[in-house]
């Protein structure tokens, strides 16, 4: 079965800082990958996608994320990050062709301090 | 524009108690999903339907039963509520199964005690 792995459990950081947060799933085939962010108290957004094509995805807010097959990454980065950052941001992964439902990492937790 | 629809935000309720979460969506989607949330655990997929009329076991089905109403309504069931169901439920719907994004509805949060 395939697993998403994210190694940063909770990551503070200041007003401008610049962002990255970490991403590796399992399964070496094709893979569809999503990020979604969770604001304090709201349900999950879709943050950024990528099925194929450009391994470099923009997403909204100025979230964007890299897919780097070769490392079974998907990093989340955003080069100047605001207060209204702070939230939980869920990698999440679904193999293409196979019958494995959206299997999500274990989500980082991003606090922003003005 | 409601999206995901989830009732109840809240509830508790005694160990042994049953109870129904209500999900439905507006947007045509054929898969819906539930899932809860527990800290340091992320999503777990509890049940979900493919399409209208069919429903399979996700990573954590047991104590839950569900019902795809019609192609609007999901709906999740504990019948003899347990503690360790105590958690943040969430409904979510897509146009497939396989790799359209989800829409989430606002969550419920239940306490077993």
């Amino acid at each position: 079965a395939q697993s998403v792995s994210q190694h940063n459990h909770h990551v503070i950081l200041s007003e401008a800082a610049s962002l990255e947060l970490g991403c590796n799933y399992s399964y070496g085939g094709t893979v569809n990958l999503f990020w979604y962010v969770q604001y304090p108290g709201q349900h999950l957004q879709l943050l950024l996608k990528y099925f194929s094509g450009d391994p470099l995805v923009k997403g909204i807010k100025g979230f964007e994320a890299e897919f780097i097959k070769s490392k079974f990454s998907f990093n989340l980065r955003k080069p100047s990050v605001q207060w209204s950052d702070t939230a939980e941001y869920f990698c999440a992964v679904t193999r293409e062709g196979g019958n494995e439902k959206l299997t999500f990492g274990t989500g980082t937790r991003l606090t922003i301090i003005p | 524009n409601a999206g995901v629809t989830q009732t109840p935000k809240f509830q508790v309720l005694k160990t042994g108690q049953s109870m129904t979460l209500q999900c439905a969506q507006d947007m045509n989607h054929n898969s819906m999903y539930w899932y809860r949330q527990d800290p340091g655990m992320g999503l777990r997929l509890i049940y979900y339907s493919a399409s209208e009329g069919t429903t399979d076991k996700g990573e954590v089905p047991n104590g839950y039963n569900v019902s795809r109403l019609n192609k609007r309504e999901f709906s999740l069931r504990l019948e003899s509520a347990a503690p360790s169901q105590t958690s943040v439920y969430f409904c979510a719907s897509s146009e497939s199964p396989r790799n359209s994004p989800l829409h989430f509805g606002n969550g419920t949060r239940l306490t077993v005690t």
